[in-house]
């Protein structure tokens, strides 16, 4: 079985610019995840999708970061305009369901914001 | 939310010992993951453990969900064992604790 694929493993950007990564759940899964993850801190929640729907998005910069997943598969999470402090791994994660079930990650994207 | 500890923060072993774990978490859950970070930033599943005990080669893991704890057992440790652990416990979110960073040395 196919994991959680996400491209693309290594971005560097300068501060202004915009980045956008993508994410390819497992197959079936209805809930996606996407995790923000500072050096020497846990991953952060930045949004949560159930289907194509948003669970919840109360810790997503809203003026600067976006995601969809628009046919409920998979997403793409962009950052415009970037600055310093968004250089972090960008973790996908996806489950069978919302709720309780185990959660699968992708490999991440390091983003280094220069 | 849910709050979620874990301890120590951090560890330093040598290879073969063993060593325990612990993830404390404020509610009542259903479920808990136990994840390894490698070096690379992946986080690898260990075990998704709601209660009891299971185990997978030298390490295992047990959760008393009535006491609202969960501990991760390595047992002869090696290198490769390095990384940083963290527990996580599903509810509207999936929350994480702050993870203990293991070093296994030679």
């Amino acid at each position: 079985e196919a994991g959680v694929a996400q491209s693309p493993r290594y971005k560097i950007i300068e501060k202004r610019q915009s980045v956008a990564f993508w994410c390819n759940p497992i197959s079936g899964h209805a809930t996606l995840y996407w995790y923000q993850q500072i050096l020497g801190q846990g991953p952060k929640l930045l949004i949560q999708f159930q289907n194509n729907g948003v669970v919840d998005d109360s810790q997503l910069p809203k003026d600067r970061f976006s995601a969809e997943r628009l046919k409920g598969v998979d997403s793409t999470l962009k950052i415009q305009p970037a600055k310093l402090e968004d250089s972090a791994v960008y973790l996908c994660a996806s489950s069978f369901k919302w709720g309780g079930t185990e959660a699968f990650f992708g490999q991440g994207t390091r983003l280094t914001v220069v | 939310g849910i709050q979620v500890e874990q301890s120590p923060p951090d560890l330093i072993l040598q290879e073969g010992a063993n060593s325990t774990l612990r993830c404390n978490f404020s509610d009542s859950v259903n479920n808990l993951q136990w994840f390894h970070q490698n070096p690379w930033g992946q986080l690898i599943n260990l075990f998704y453990i709601p209660s009891g005990t299971k185990q997978n080669g030298r390490l295992s893991a047990t959760t008393v969900a009535t006491e609202r704890y969960s501990l991760l057992y390595i047992s002869s440790s090696q290198t490769t064992d390095s990384g940083v652990y963290f527990c996580a416990v599903p509810g509207n979110q999936f929350y994480f604790g702050t993870g203990t960073s293991l070093t296994v040395i030679p």
